[in-house]
Parts: structure tokens; sequence; C-alpha cells
């Protein structure tokens, strides 16, 4: 069964703190992806991490694959009230592009 | 960038009556597009996968039937739900990679935000 598995699902934190989302699957994958969604809003990407080892970086985010261990992170740093969003992960675990996602993590960033 | 058109953003219908929404990529040509539905509250699920010049593929669970799909050139796709009823109301949000682009993310829709009275 295709599984992502993300935690926490909610993570209410403090401006300036740092902290990581995490997010687990279940099969061999060669893409991962990490979007964020505002409010009654579409999907927003944030990064495409494709192999082993990738780390990518966009301002005060940073994601990364692990394939070996079917981990990826997202990495908050120095957080502002401004990234409070749901973040999803999603895999490709069919090489066909239809993704299967996490069930979010409900991030809440308090002045 | 690659850019992916949905329409319309919101639409209000009657049970009983069916709606059609559109997917287009604006800057590319996507042989393939896909169907997402999600909940309030909850993530995205993959309902199909729609295949330019064939039939679409259903994820379990999703009636074809009464989720008609369309993929009738390279730059659209057209979810119908017909007979739709309350329980259909949800937002659905379509996606299309561009494949010329290794590395390209996965564009999606602003999505659509069904309410079935």
């Amino acid at each position: 069964e295709l599984k992502v598995e993300q935690n926490p699902l909610f993570l209410s934190m403090q401006e300036g703190k740092n902290y990581t989302i995490y997010c687990n699957y279940s099969t061999t994958s060669d893409r991962l992806y990490w979007y964020r969604q505002d409010p009654g809003k579409s999907l927003e990407s944030l990064f495409v991490l494709l192999s082993n080892g990738a780390v990518k970086q966009e301002g005060r985010l940073m994601a990364s694959l692990d394939t070996k261990a079917r981990l990826s992170t997202l990495h908050i740093t120095a957080a502002v009230h401004d990234l409070s969003a749901t973040y999803f992960c999603a895999v490709d675990m069919r090489g066909a592009d239809g993704l299967t996602f996490g069930k979010g993590t409900h991030l809440i960033i308090q002045p | 960038g690659a850019v992916v058109s949905q329409h319309p953003s919101w639409v209000i219908c009657k049970s009983g009556t069916s709606v059609k929404i559109e997917c287009r990529s604006l800057d590319f040509q996507a042989t393939t597009m896909f169907w997402y539905r999600q909940f309030p509250k909850q993530s995205l699920m993959l309902m199909a996968t729609s295949n330019e010049g064939s039939k679409a593929t259903y994820e379990q669970g999703v009636e074809k039937d009464k989720f008609l799909i369309n993929h009738a050139s390279l730059t659209l796709s057209t979810l119908t739900v017909t007979s739709a009823h309350p329980e259909d109301s949800s937002f659905y949000i379509c996606s299309a990679s561009n494949r010329a682009s290794s590395n390209s993310p996965l564009h999606f829709g602003n999505g659509t935000r069904l309410t079935v009275t």
C-alpha cells in the first residue's frame, strides 16, 4: 500500500524558533515534493527533490531527502508569522506524476 | 514559468445537475493531467489520471461514470461531475507536468470549489 506519513500534523511555534517537519513514505520513489497551502487556496510548489542526499533551500525553508530511509525533512529556520500555512509532502510512487500526499502539517507561527 | 489554469474558481449547483471543470496548461503541452479532490481540513486525494487521446485512469473507489474526464487536446482536460449531490461538494484541483523539463515541479491549478445544494 502506498503510504506517506507526515508528522507532526499540527505545530504551533513562536517566531524565531527552528523546527522540522518529517515525511516518511512506504515505497521507493525518485521524486518527492513539498507544497504549501494557504487557507482557501491551491498548492504552491516549494521544492522538488530528485535524488538521495538532495538538499534544497529557499529563504527560511530547507528540504532534504534520504531515499534509503525513505525520509524527507522540511526544516524551518527562525520562523516568521508569514510562514503560517499547511505544508504537504507528496511522493510520486508510480513514476507517472500522480502524487500520493501526506496528511499535511498545519503550522501556526505566533508572534 | 509553466502555469496551469483552472476554471471556474467556484461553482454552486443544485443536486442532480452536472458541472464541468476545465484545466489548461498555458505554456506547455501536457499529455497527462491529474485530478485531485480535497475535502475540508483534509489532504489531497488523487482521483484520476487524464491521458490525452485515451481513456482516463481512475483510482480505486472513484466512480468513472460519475466523474467524466475528457482530455481532447494537449493543453486541456475537463472533469464533469454528473448528477452532483451534496457529498460531492469539495475542492477539486488539477495538475500537469511539463515533461520537457525533468526538474520541473508539478504545477497545480488554482482549484475549483464546488458546492452542491
